[in-house]
């Protein structure tokens, strides 16, 4: 079956560090791939995508991530973070149905 | 106009209450989505609708009724529900049916079922 794994459910990080979440799916047939943001009590609002083309794709806020066909993976990486970072970060993958599959979230936490 | 908008923000219902939630969007997308998030859980796919017609039901108890009235609305009718319900509903649109395309998504209702 199809599925998308988030080891980490929580990331915790100082201030202006470097940070990386991960992210890998089950297929390395083609697949869409998304990150999505989720401050408390919102909905999601999307960081970045990948379709085709360039495998390091850069997102809002200053979130890049790189995908790794023969790794199946796709990290969100940020060189420097900030204390409005903090939030649950979701991975999502289109597997060329009409459903995207997310992954189980990632708290980011940052702290000062 | 980039949001999606979604009422009422907060929802407390009895089990024998009869509500419903709405979700609207003017960015002329085709397909629209109803999610069901449990807390410190992903989103779940519940339905799915294309050119105002349901394309995708994952197995969705029938205490909850979709309707599509029109390109721009997204309604989610609740009868009966259970305490087991209570969750953040998520309304999303894209500009088409496709998992190549960006969903767009509310900021959620937060439904208390006692």
């Amino acid at each position: 079956a199809q599925s998308v794994t988030q080891l980490d459910s929580q990331v915790p990080v100082f201030e202006e560090a470097p940070v990386e979440l991960r992210c890998n799916y089950s297929s390395s047939v083609s697949v869409y791939l998304f990150w999505y943001v989720q401050y408390p009590n919102q909905g999601l609002q999307l960081l970045l995508k990948y379709l085709s083309g360039s495998t390091l794709v850069k997102g809002i806020n200053g979130f890049e991530a790189e995908f790794n066909k023969s790794q199946t993976s796709f990290h969100l990486r940020k060189p420097s973070v900030h204390i409005s970072d903090t939030a649950e970060y979701f991975c999502a993958v289109g597997y060329n149905t009409d459903k995207l599959i997310f992954g189980t979230g990632t708290r980011l936490q940052v702290f000062p | 106009d980039t949001e999606v908008t979604q009422t009422p923000k907060h929802l407390v219902m009895g089990m024998t209450n009869k509500k419903s939630l709405k979700c609207e969007q003017h960015m002329g997308h085709r397909a629209m989505y109803w999610y069901k998030q449990k807390a410190k859980k992903p989103p779940e796919l519940m339905f799915v609708y294309s050119y105002e017609k349901l394309s995708i039901n994952e197995s969705v108890p029938s205490r909850f009724s979709p309707e599509c009235p029109n390109s721009s609305l997204l309604n989610l009718h609740l009868h009966a529900l259970q305490p087991e319900d209570s969750a953040l509903y998520l309304c999303a649109s894209s500009p088409r049916e496709g998992m190549d395309t960006e969903a767009f998504f509310g900021q959620g209702t937060r439904l208390t079922v006692v």
